[in-house]
């Protein structure tokens, strides 16, 4: 059964801590992604990687910073944790050169910032 | 400017009845349109694609079709079954890029 586990479902952080939410997947997918889900705003997509090293920003990057060290780790950085950072992350992968593009989601890691 | 548009009322249906939720877009080109389902504190799952060249594509009992003259995509679930209460995203992809745009999703809530 294919994969893409994340850190932790809930975290509590204060502000101005950095925080690192990981993400992990089994999939041996090139493509990985970070959105977060606010009610009434959606899905929005904060940075996303295409292979190894490679990161190319989303439409929310600002406040936000991404390590891909390997293939199946994805690793989101919230330098100084601000409290309108407080939302759900959703990471997820996809098979690079494969039409559908369908992504595979994580659980979610459910951030509080306080 | 581009837009995803999902009803963001709930839907209420009875079980057994059949239940469409509707996804338009403005000022967008899509190659492939998707769907996901989405459970309260959990991530999203895929359930359907359809391509631009095609109506219509059914999964048991699920069925999407796709009219880009409109510029909007249904999505059904027949028979429905209180199971199948959840919020239901729709998803574009444009061609030439490999990032999706996600609408805000429609609930949908299956009364036995």
């Amino acid at each position: 059964d294919v994969k893409v586990t994340q850190s932790s479902r809930y975290l509590v952080k204060r502000t101005g801590e950095k925080v690192f939410l990981e993400c992990v997947q089994d999939m041996d997918h090139e493509n990985m992604f970070w959105y977060r889900q606010d009610p009434g705003l959606g899905l929005r997509l904060i940075y996303f990687s295409y292979d190894v090293k490679m990161k190319e920003k989303g439409d929310i990057p600002e406040g936000y910073s991404v390590s891909r060290e390997k293939k199946e780790r994805f690793s989101l950085i919230l330098e100084s944790a601000s409290t309108n950072q407080t939302s759900m992350y959703l990471c997820a992968s996809s098979p690079s050169g494969r039409a559908s593009y369908e992504q595979f989601f994580g659980p979610g890691t459910r951030l509080t910032v306080l | 400017s581009q837009k995803i548009e999902q009803n963001s009322e709930a839907l209420n249906i009875q079980e057994g009845k059949t239940a469409t939720l509707t996804c338009n877009y403005t000022n967008y080109s899509p190659a492939y349109l998707q769907w996901y389902r989405q459970d309260p504190g959990r991530g999203p799952v895929f359930l359907l694609l359809i391509r631009e060249n095609e109506k219509e594509k059914r999964k048991e009992r699920l069925k999407v079709t796709f009219d880009t003259t409109l510029k909007q995509s249904l999505f059904h679930i027949t028979a429905s079954q209180p199971a199948d209460s959840a919020t239901y995203l729709c998803a574009l992809l444009e061609g030439g890029y490999s990032t999706l745009t996600f609408g805000k999703g429609t609930m949908l809530l299956v009364s036995p």
